[in-house]
């Protein structure tokens, strides 16, 4: 069964700093998705990665996947409060026109000022 | 435009009885599909419909149903409900959930008392 695991499960750091977050997945699956939480709020699309070596930048953050390792990241630059939230990666499995997503455990970030 | 709307937001039931909710999707979007999110388990996928047709499904028990009207409105039917259901539900609509991904609704919380 697909595993998706996310690391850290939770990220404190300063505004300014950068960082990664990583999403190692267990079988083969040529698309990811990226999504953000906010605290009792729904999923916000962020970058949707359809191939390997697939890159998306949106201001202070960029995903990109490596499809042969099995890996998503999502990297921080510059980091602000606003971005205090929790990040999910999201594996697509499926074919044939359906699809299920399977989620990591989420990156609780929190960007202190 | 719309986006996909879940109704209603906030249900408090009994153990044993049963819940149905309720989930717009944006229109034009053909496939609905249903996520449980809990602290404990995360983000899990439920089903998964398109064209009044359930296409996939997850991990749950049969007390879990769902289904999709000609609209492609979608509701989800808990029955028995236990303590454990506790959960944040989510709806999530696409027009092609390969290549587009999944616009989520708020969701709906359900506590069981």
């Amino acid at each position: 069964e697909l595993k998706v695991e996310q690391n850290p499960l939770f990220l404190s750091m300063q505004e300014g700093k950068n960082y990664t977050i990583y999403c190692n997945y267990s079988t083969t699956s040529d698309r990811l998705y990226w999504y953000r939480q906010d605290p009792g709020k729904s999923l916000e699309s962020l970058f949707v990665l359809l191939s390997n070596g697939a890159v998306k930048q949106e201001g202070r953050l960029m995903a990109s996947l490596d499809t042969k390792a099995r890996l998503s990241t999502l990297h921080i630059t510059a980091a602000v409060h606003d971005l205090s939230a929790t990040y999910f990666c999201a594996v697509v499995m499926g074919s044939r026109g359906t699809y299920k997503y399977i989620f990591g455990t989420g990156t609780r970030l929190k960007v202190l000022a | 435009k719309a986006g996909v709307t879940q109704t209603p937001r906030y249900l408090i039931k009994t153990r044993g009885q049963q819940v149905t909710l309720s989930c717009s999707p944006i229109s034009g979007h053909r496939s609905v599909s249903w996520y449980q999110q809990t602290p404990g388990q995360g983000l899990q996928f439920l089903f998964e419909y398109f064209s009044e047709t359930q296409r996939n499904k997850g991990n749950f028990p049969g007390r879990f149903s769902g289904r999709q009207f000609s609209n492609s409105r979608s509701e989800m039917n808990v029955s028995t409900l236990e303590l454990g259901d506790s959960a944040l539900y989510l709806c999530a609509s696409s027009r092609d959930a390969a290549n587009y991904g999944y616009t989520f609704g708020s969701g709906t919380r359900l506590t069981v008392v």
